[in-house]
């Protein structure tokens, strides 16, 4: 069974562009969420999707958005890049009604 | 509001010793308590879940952990350090009625195993 995947792996940018990236759950998991992992604030939970709805949200500015597509692939999208978005992006999917949330390998983003 | 509080950011013990990683959680209501495990340049992968069965929960890798209420606690052990154990471990929560994803972490702790 595949796990999450997401891409691209590695990612540069340049402040003030914008970028897209994605993420496939597990087959059969129809939730997906999105963490930013930096060295300075740790783990941070982005925002949720679930059924192509946005679920929850965290306390991220509005240059942070994200959707959900009818086959449960999600992306996110972030605009007017800035230096402090550099981040890993991680993706995790959960089964319906399930608390475990299967992690995917992460997009490491660069904003130069 | 929730949160995650790990003890030490940087752990160091001997090959063979014993594992252990402090994780204490502030929650209203009685919390799902996860702990995941990183290694370089990869995402999270799941060690073990407390879901309000059993207060000591085992996971993968002979890795436990014990969920004290009155301490609001959920320490991670290990009997015996194995050098592939070298990683950064995250204790996370989730309120019990949450529907799906969300989690909080706590800031990590990153775990050395000496030869």
């Amino acid at each position: 069974k595949a796990g999450v995947t997401q891409t691209p792996r590695y990612l540069i940018k340049t402040r003030g562009q914008q970028v897209t990236l994605s993420c496939s759950p597990i087959s059969g998991h129809r939730s997906v969420s999105w963490y930013q992992q930096t060295p300075g604030q740790g783990l941070q939970f982005l925002f949720e999707y679930f059924s192509e709805t946005q679920r929850n949200k965290g306390n991220f500015p509005g240059r942070f958005s994200g959707r959900q597509f009818s086959n449960s692939r999600s992306e996110m999208n972030v605009s007017t890049l800035e230096l402090g978005d550099s981040a890993l992006y991680l993706c995790a999917s959960n089964r319906d009604g399930e608390t475990e949330a299967f992690f995917g390998q992460g997009t490491r983003l660069t904003v130069v | 509001a929730q949160s995650v509080t790990q003890l030490g950011s940087h752990v160091s013990v001997s090959e063979g010793a014993l594992v252990l990683l402090r994780c204490n959680y502030s929650s209203s209501v009685p919390p799902y308590l996860f702990w995941y495990v990183q290694y370089p340049n990869q995402g999270l992968q799941l060690l073990l879940k407390y879901t309000s069965a059993a207060t000591l929960v085992k996971g993968i890798n002979g890795f436990e952990a014990e969920f004290k209420k009155s301490e609001t606690s959920f320490h991670l052990t290990k009997p015996s350090a194995h050098m592939s154990d070298a990683a950064e471990y995250f204790c996370a929560v989730s309120p019990i009625y949450n529907q799906g994803g969300k989690l909080i972490f706590g800031q990590g702790t990153e775990l050395s195993v000496k030869p």
